[in-house]
C-alpha cells in the first residue's frame, strides 16, 4: 500500500544549526509533495509544496528538496531558532487516486 | 480574515450518542476534507467533498457522516457506530484536489465519556 514515512524519533538541534527532516514515499509516485508545520492541539500550517519535476523549492530559511530517485524528500530549516519547535508534516499527493496522504510528522525540538 | 472555523473546540460524548461537528469556510474553496489525527498516527481521511451536494469515502469513513449542502460548510456527524471515536478532528479545504496547498481549522477535540 502506499505509504509516507517520517522519522518518529524527536530530532533535537541546536539554535543556529540546519534542521534536516526526511520523508520518504513506497509504492507510489506522488506528483507533488508538501510539507506542514504543526504546533500541539493546533491545526497544521502549510509551509512549501514541491512537484515532481522540481528538485528544489526554497522560501526565506526553508528548502525543500524532491529525488524521485530516492523516493525521499528533504526539508531543511537553515539558521534554526527555539520559535522552529514543531511537528513537521510531510503530505504526498498523486497516483491513481491522487488522495493527499500525510506522513506521521517529526518533532523539532530547537535549544537555546 | 479569511479562513476556516472549526466549533466547538472541545466536545464530550456518551456512549450512544451522535455529535456533529462544524466547519465553515470563507475562502471560497470547492474541496473540503475531515481528518482525524491519533496520538503517533498520521492524518486519517475521513470524508471530502469537491463540490456541493457530493461526497466520497475517505480510508476510515465508517461510524462517520457528512453532508455538503453548502459551499462553505461540511459537517461531520460521528455517531454511535464509531467504537472508538475520541481524537483529534481536523476539517480542512483547498481550491481543487490537485496539487494545491490545504488550509486547515483549528481542530476538534472529541472525548467519549
Amino acid at each position: 500500500s502506499q505509504k509516507i514515512e517520517q522519522n518518529s524519533e524527536a530530532l533535537n538541534i541546536q539554535e543556529g544549526k540546519t534542521a534536516t527532516l526526511t520523508c520518504n514515499y513506497t509504492n507510489y509516485s506522488p506528483a507533488y509533495l508538501q510539507w506542514y508545520r504543526q504546533d500541539p492541539g493546533r491545526g497544521p500550517v502549510f509551509l512549501l509544496l514541491i512537484r515532481e519535476n522540481e528538485k528544489e523549492k526554497r522560501k526565506e530559511r526553508l528548502k525543500v528538496t524532491f529525488d524521485t530517485t530516492l523516493k525521499q524528500s528533504l526539508f531543511h530549516i537553515t539558521a534554526s531558532q527555539p520559535a522552529d519547535s514543531a511537528t513537521y508534516l510531510c503530505a504526498a499527493q498523486g497516483g491513481a487516486t491522487n488522495k493527499l496522504i500525510f506522513g506521521t510528522g517529526t518533532l523539532l525540538a530547537v535549544q537555546p | 480574515d479569511g479562513g476556516i472555523t472549526q466549533s466547538p473546540k472541545y466536545l464530550f460524548r456518551k456512549e450512544g450518542q451522535n455529535v456533529t461537528l462544524s466547519c465553515e469556510q470563507n475562502l471560497n474553496h470547492d474541496a473540503m476534507y475531515w481528518y482525524r489525527q491519533d496520538p503517533g498516527q498520521g492524518l486519517r481521511l475521513i470524508y471530502y467533498s469537491q463540490i456541493v451536494n457530493d461526497f466520497q469515502k475517505g480510508d476510515i469513513a465508517e461510524g462517520y457522516s457528512v453532508s455538503r449542502e453548502k459551499k462553505e460548510s461540511f459537517p461531520l456527524t460521528v455517531t454511535s457506530a464509531q467504537k472508538n471515536p475520541t481524537a483529534f478532528y481536523l476539517c480542512a479545504s483547498s481550491m481543487g484536489q490537485h496539487g494545491n496547498t490545504i488550509y486547515f481549522g483549528e481542530g476538534s477535540w472529541l472525548t467519549v465519556v
